[in-house]
């Protein structure tokens, strides 16, 4: 139970192109999403928090108009690079908050989207 | 930011008692301590989280000290699968990663 899938699981882009990451919430639904990046040998770095219908909240230094998130339902947060460059290459992992079912007061994190920019 | 300390690395061989340290001396009344663990190119796994009273699930036990300043994470039985970057959390509102430790369980 409480499982979260990611979409893509990796991808290679171009520099200068724009990049959708899916995040599912698959057996409940999560009104309250997180997105994290973590480089390589290094901890994850909270980027945002996305509620369902609402606008996504961004942590201090973080892009919003490059990191565009969405969060059209109850079971789906997008997230997209914009122009991504080459610095943007890391490792993308979602998180939603529990609901009905499960833990309310837990994160579960999905596998995560390694992006490449060339 | 990040308001936790553990180690970088500990080992540990298989069979034996994993214990995971985690100093959190400016935790707050209503901060939950929360641990999940990271292996390789995957999303974080959670595997316990407590307020002030010990617990114990399927995966492991939390021991947080009386005053709350500090907190044990048990892997009673460590297997080679526990290899993996264990993070010890503050809970307030987000989860903040600090750096985590390296558990490497040895046969």
């Amino acid at each position: 139970g409480a499982v979260v899938s990611q979409h893509p699981s990796r991808v290679i882009c171009k520099s200068g192109t724009s990049v959708k990451i899916e995040c599912r919430s698959l057996d409940f639904q999560a009104t309250t999403m997180f997105w994290y990046r973590q480089f390589p040998k290094q901890s994850l770095m909270l980027m945002a928090t996305s509620n369902e219908g609402s606008k996504a909240t961004y942590e201090q230094g973080v892009e919003k108009d490059k990191f565009l998130i969405n969060h059209a339902s109850l079971t789906l947060s997008t997230l997209t690079v914009t122009s991504a460059h080459p610095e943007d290459s890391s490792f993308y992992i979602c998180s939603a908050l529990g609901t009905s079912g499960f833990r309310t007061d837990t994160q579960y994190f999905g596998p995560g989207t390694r992006l490449t920019v060339l | 930011d990040a308001k936790t300390t553990q180690p970088p690395s500990m080992d540990c061989a298989e069979g034996r008692a994993a214990n995971l340290p985690c100093n959190h001396s400016t935790i707050s009344g209503n901060e939950y301590v929360y641990w999940y663990r990271q292996i390789h190119s995957q999303g974080p796994q959670y595997i316990i989280h407590g307020l002030k009273n010990n617990e114990t699930n399927e995966m492991a036990s939390l021991i947080i000290t009386e005053d709350r300043k500090s907190s044990t994470l048990i892997l009673p039985h460590a297997t080679l699968r526990d290899t993996a970057v264990y993070y010890c959390i503050v809970y307030y509102n987000k989860f903040y990663f600090g750096s985590g430790t390296k558990l490497n369980v040895k046969p």
